[in-house]
């Protein structure tokens, strides 16, 4: 049972244009949806955070939407830029210990 | 200030030989945290703790052992390794205030042949 799904393992897209990474979960009792970013040979680092109860979270050109209907969200970058390649998780978090499930991950290639 | 350190970076191990892995933070934080990432399937908690002295099983935690003597450790034990077991570990450490993410250390790379 996989309560958070990353269905693209990959994107491709042009320096400067917007990237769009999609997620989906199904457990109705998160309570805060993440964003990592992943270099190889690194640790992740956190991008950006949204609660449960908001719709969208924005943090310079990354937006985080959330749509609790759908049980989904999506991870906007713009403009995209090289140094955005990375692999990007989303994860949910579940209860007080702030215990994360992280999903499959996309890759991420921003081209010059 | 280090932030989330891991010891070692790299290690192979033959099958049945144990290992610890040591995590170790610097930021005073109640929250600590074990993950083994593999390809295709993102990061799966093993093993978390919410404070010194206690410890939790998490998604994946046949296999392994941990324990938080100190506030600023977490040790994860392999007793018998396993080829299963190849993977890059991750340690994360996290405050407990509702806001606060977790940090994660940079890996350990673990191949058991």
């Amino acid at each position: 049972d996989q309560q958070v799904k990353q269905n693209s393992p990959s994107l491709s897209v042009q320096e400067g244009r917007i990237s769009i990474l999609n997620c989906d979960y199904t457990n109705s009792m998160f309570d805060y949806f993440l964003w990592y970013k992943k270099y190889p040979a690194e640790g992740p680092t956190f991008l950006i955070s949204i609660s449960s109860i908001k719709d969208k979270n924005e943090d310079g050109r990354f937006t985080v939407f959330l749509n609790k209907s759908a049980k989904h969200l999506s991870l906007h970058i713009v403009p995209s830029q090289p140094g955005d390649s990375a692999v990007y998780f989303c994860a949910g978090r579940s209860g007080n210990t702030g215990k994360l499930i992280f999903g499959q991950g996309t890759t991420l290639q921003v081209k010059p | 200030n280090a932030g989330v350190t891991q010891t070692p970076k790299f290690r192979v191990l033959k099958t049945g030989q144990s290992m610890t892995l040591l995590c170790a933070q610097d930021m005073n934080h109640e929250y600590m945290y074990w993950y083994r990432q593999d390809p295709g399937m993102g990061l799966r908690l093993i093993h978390y703790s919410v404070g010194e002295g206690t410890t939790a099983k998490g998604e994946v935690p046949d296999g392994y052992n941990v324990s938080r003597l100190k506030k600023q450790n977490f040790l994860l034990g392999l007793e018998s390794a396993a080829p299963s077991q190849t993977s890059v570990y991750f340690c994360a450490s996290r405050g407990v205030l509702g806001t606060d993410t977790q940090y994660f250390g940079p890996g350990t790379r673990l191949t058991v042949l």
